[in-house]
């Protein structure tokens, strides 16, 4: 069974606005992570956060966690057309740091 | 930079074959995983492998097997290819998430699998 469930599953915005995008999960984490996917490539790394961050922000991307709602969000700011791609959410589950489970994905398009 | 070499980008098979996915990794990394993934569904584990002989079933196993023999190199196995495993097929590696470790994966450009 997955462990993350991303929401929405699909998202379409203009170029320059905001876009934010939602994951939630079943069991207690040690880490939670954000990739993202260019049609027909492989997944690609975007940030990290750990069970015991809140948020974190890396270039135009906002993370935040909150682990009493086991649920996770990730903010791109002033979205551009180089945006557009899938997002997936990813987390380990305690005891294993190591097995890694991803959510089904949100698909972003920015229309320039 | 750290490489997933996955040894071919479009497959095509016919049912009841033997299939071999190669993924090859060059940063000592320990961990290899193999996803799938189908539309809608996003990425699904397969197998996880921790170190060299060692393995973990993932989520969806069932019609796979997989091969560690060396550390660099990852197998994934379809002893009988059926036309439910036509799919994308994702090689990842990663460092042991502990510690100073971020357990960030690194991924392969996807193995592309047609069953016929």
């Amino acid at each position: 069974s997955q462990q993350g469930e991303e929401d929405p599953q699909a998202l379409s915005i203009q170029e320059g606005e905001n876009a934010t995008m939602n994951c939630s999960y079943k069991t207690s984490i040690n880490n939670l992570q954000w990739y993202r996917q260019n049609s027909g490539r492989g997944l690609v790394h975007l940030i990290l956060i750990r069970s015991n961050e809140r948020e974190k922000h890396s270039g135009r991307l906002r993370v935040t966690l909150d682990t009493s709602k086991k649920s996770s969000s990730l903010l791109i700011t002033a979205s551009r057309a180089a945006d557009t791609a899938s997002y997936f959410c990813a987390t380990d589950y305690t005891p294993s740091y190591d097995k890694v489970i991803f959510g089904p994905g949100t698909s972003l398009s920015v229309i320039p | 930079d750290v490489k997933v070499t996955q040894s071919s980008r479009y497959l095509v098979k016919r049912t009841g074959e033997k299939v071999f996915l190669e993924c090859v990794q060059d940063m000592d990394h320990e961990n290899m995983f193999w996803y799938r993934q189908d539309p809608g569904l996003g990425l699904r584990l397969i197998y996880f492998s921790y170190d060299v002989k060692m393995k973990e079933k993932g989520d969806i196993p069932e019609g796979y097997s997989v091969s560690r023999e060396k550390k660099e190199r990852f197998s994934l196995i379809l002893e009988s290819a059926s036309t439910n495993q036509t799919s994308m097929y994702l090689c990842a590696s990663s460092l042991p998430g502990m510690g100073e470790n971020t357990g960030e994966l690194f991924f392969g450009e996807g193995s592309r699998l047609t069953v016929l």
